[in-house]
């Protein structure tokens, strides 16, 4: 069965270090997104991505965060300059349309010291 | 604003107990979905089921059976003869369907532990 691949599974990190988190998404999916998850809390949603550029974005989505897909198949998220408070799960989410089911990855662990 | 919320924050029961957990959201959107998802201790979220807001049929899929109730905007998911692999947290989310694609707002979850 098709998947959304992530790597890395768990990366540390110094704080004010740029941090790239990638994304394989299923091979036929259009849309593209990306969620965090702080430990013991709930899922939230940080970014759409469709036709080459962000659809949607959350007020979590500052300026130090950016969003790609330089090669047509990877989806990438970049964190400029990491914060202690970015420590959390990332997962990445894929889609054929927009009416509802996304394929999960299985997360990104980003530990910022 | 659309609002996912999951009253329980922690259940505990003992193996084959029938379990509920609650789900109420809202939203102003006539067209949206709502879906439950698993988080089991290794992290992964697990899709369990999705319904869209004009299907109000309840679903049953072996141990597991899904409320949707449009009047009181709730969906609740019932586990019937839990086992000690169904604990997990439990997200009961919402999708607000855009033409550029769609933004999940997820509850905060149930935390269900079930002891043998």
């Amino acid at each position: 069965e098709p998947e959304v691949t992530q790597t890395p599974s768990h990366q540390v990190t110094q704080m004010g270090q740029e941090v790239i988190l990638r994304c394989v998404p299923i091979s036929n999916h259009l849309y593209f997104y990306w969620y965090r998850q702080i430990l013991g809390q709930k899922v939230e949603f940080l970014v759409s991505f469709y036709n080459n550029e962000i659809s949607e974005k959350s007020e979590i989505f500052d300026d130090q965060f950016s969003v790609e897909r330089p090669d047509g198949s990877n989806f990438t998220l970049k964190i400029r300059s990491t914060k202690l408070e970015d420590s959390a799960m990332y997962f990445c989410a894929t889609a054929t349309g927009n009416t509802g089911e996304l394929f999960f990855g299985e997360g990104s662990r980003l530990t910022v010291l | 604003a659309q609002k996912v919320t999951q009253a329980q924050t922690e259940i505990s029961v003992v193996e084959k107990e029938d379990v509920t957990l609650d789900c109420v959201y809202e939203t102003r959107d006539t067209t949206y979905y709502l879906f439950w998802y698993k988080q089991p201790p290794s992290g992964e979220l697990v899709f369990l089921i999705r319904r869209n807001s004009f299907d109000e049929q309840n679903e049953i899929s072996g141990r597991y059976s899904w409320n949707f109730q449009k009047s009181t905007s709730s969906f609740n998911f019932t586990i019937t003869a839990s086992q000690v692999v169904d604990s997990a947290v439990y997200f009961c989310a919402l999708n607000s369907v855009k033409s550029s694609g769609s933004r999940l707002t997820f509850g905060e979850g149930t935390q269900l532990t079930v002891n043998p």
